[in-house]
């Protein structure tokens, strides 16, 4: 599987947009890019994934670059239900396995 | 439509001791995937089951093992449990064939070895 590289922690606003970056330099053509969050203590939350466009859903936008090497996670409104720590993973369609790296810990401050 | 469930929510075993975890994933999801969470290795696959066939394993010790029933609840077993078998053990269902499979997980089960 592709490695992913994401800065351990950032902290944003109550109420402006977190943008979570990622990097996956090592991505292969048919690899998709998936992004899961956990909040403290309970299992992953999926968000959403993405394979070369740019994707939407009621709770985050993802940016996935032309060349496919990183992509940002936008959260457009952030609010203090959002602090988790946020995975970034890419793996092919179809399969089951998901590799977890450390993510980052997004804070959200009032 | 319910979740995915996972019993005992938490459990305190002793080093040696044996233990078995339960899920129960959600209805018509058919493959299973069980991972392991520690604060220093963070999240790991253990394995995934598909119609009561182990089809993924991760790179843990024989002493971890699964297993798939035919209405797709799967337990898992550690035997002659070591402290550092403590940790958050999650359970993740998928409905396999669907354009995309995204995977549900359960809340965990806590399990802390004395």
């Amino acid at each position: 599987d592709a490695k992913t590289t994401q800065p351990p922690s950032m902290d944003c606003a109550e109420g402006r947009a977190a943008n979570l970056p990622c990097n996956h330099s090592t991505i292969s053509g048919n690899e998709y890019v998936y992004w899961y969050r956990q909040i403290h203590s309970q299992g992953p939350q999926y968000i959403i994934h993405g394979l070369k466009n740019n994707e939407t859903n009621e709770m985050a936008s993802l940016i996935i670059t032309e060349d496919r090497k990183s992509s940002t996670l936008i959260l457009p409104h952030a609010t203090l239900r959002d602090t988790a720590v946020y995975y970034c993973i890419v793996r092919v369609e179809g399969a089951q396995k998901l590799v977890f790296g450390q993510g980052t810990r997004l804070t959200i401050n009032p | 439509k319910a979740g995915v469930t996972q019993t005992p929510r938490y459990l305190i075993k002793t080093r040696g001791q044996q233990v078995t975890l339960s899920c129960s994933p959600i209805s018509g999801h058919r493959s299973v995937s069980w991972y392991q969470q520690t604060p220093g290795q963070g999240l790991q696959f253990l394995f995934e089951y598909f119609s009561e066939t182990q089809r993924n394993k991760g790179n843990f010790p024989g002493r971890f093992s699964g297993r798939q029933f035919s209405n797709s609840r799967s337990e898992m077993n550690v035997s002659t449990l070591e402290l550092g078998d403590s940790a958050l053990y999650l359970c993740a269902s998928s409905l396999v064939g669907a354009v995309y499979n995204e995977q549900f997980f359960g809340p965990g089960t806590r399990l802390t070895v004395l």
